[in-house]
């Protein structure tokens, strides 16, 4: 089946890095990719929704400068947490769709740390 | 804006136990709707994906229904095991939009 690859898993640093996650797909073109924010014993939360060549569309609420994505090519997309700071700490999951009626694939999320 | 219920929150049942985990959206314009199982500090792991054009999948011991036209769809787990133990949460996307999750079931299965 599809496989979505998001690397690093785990990632623990000081309050003010940026910290770059990424998410590829393995076996099928990524048309369009989506990141989610998970806090502890909370639901998944969409942040954005980028599509392969343009700006990620941001959901209410979440700082784009703060959060940038890029989604260069049809397999990969990144996140980018600028100048991380303890609240940012949260489990990071990416998302892949090849066309509109087709599933969504998951990566295994990655847990960030700010300290 | 589509919402999606998860009803219960939390179970806790004996192991071998038949269990119902039921879900709600309040868009029935959907593509598809997704049972995933979620366990502690890990991702995702999908169970079953129901077309809207189908009104039930089964997974082994696992069987999904969906009532498109009312918005629910269930999640039946038949003989409980405590590895069955997890959060259980149900998503459909609508229209151009991608998963909505609902918050999901936490299941203990107790030996």
């Amino acid at each position: 089946g599809a496989v979505v690859s998001q690397h690093p898993s785990w990632v623990i640093c000081k309050s003010g890095t940026s910290v770059k996650i990424e998410c590829r797909s393995l076996d099928f073109q990524a048309t369009t990719m989506f990141w989610y924010r998970q806090f502890p014993k909370q639901s998944l939360m969409l942040m954005a929704t980028s599509n392969e060549g343009s700006k990620a569309t941001y959901e209410q609420g979440v700082e784009k400068d703060k959060f940038l994505i890029n989604h260069a090519s049809l397999t990969l997309s990144t996140l980018t947490v600028t100048s991380a700071h303890p609240e940012d700490s949260s489990f990071y999951i990416c998302s892949a769709r090849e066309v509109l009626d087709q599933p969504q694939h998951f990566g295994d999320g990655t847990r960030l740390s700010i300290l | 804006k589509q919402e999606v219920t998860q009803i219960p929150a939390a179970l806790s049942v004996p192991e071998g136990e038949n269990l119902v985990l039921n879900c709600s959206f309040t868009d029935s314009a959907i593509y598809n709707l997704q049972w995933f199982r979620q366990d502690p500090g890990k991702g995702l792991t999908s169970l079953l994906l129901i077309q809207s054009s189908q009104r039930e999948q089964t997974s082994g011991r696992l069987n999904a229904s969906l009532d498109k036209s009312s918005g629910r769809s269930t999640l039946y787990i038949a003989a409980s095991q405590p590895g069955d133990s997890a959060t259980y949460l149900c998503a459909v996307p609508s229209g151009n939009t991608p998963l909505v999750f609902g918050k999901g079931t936490r299941l203990s299965v107790i030996a």
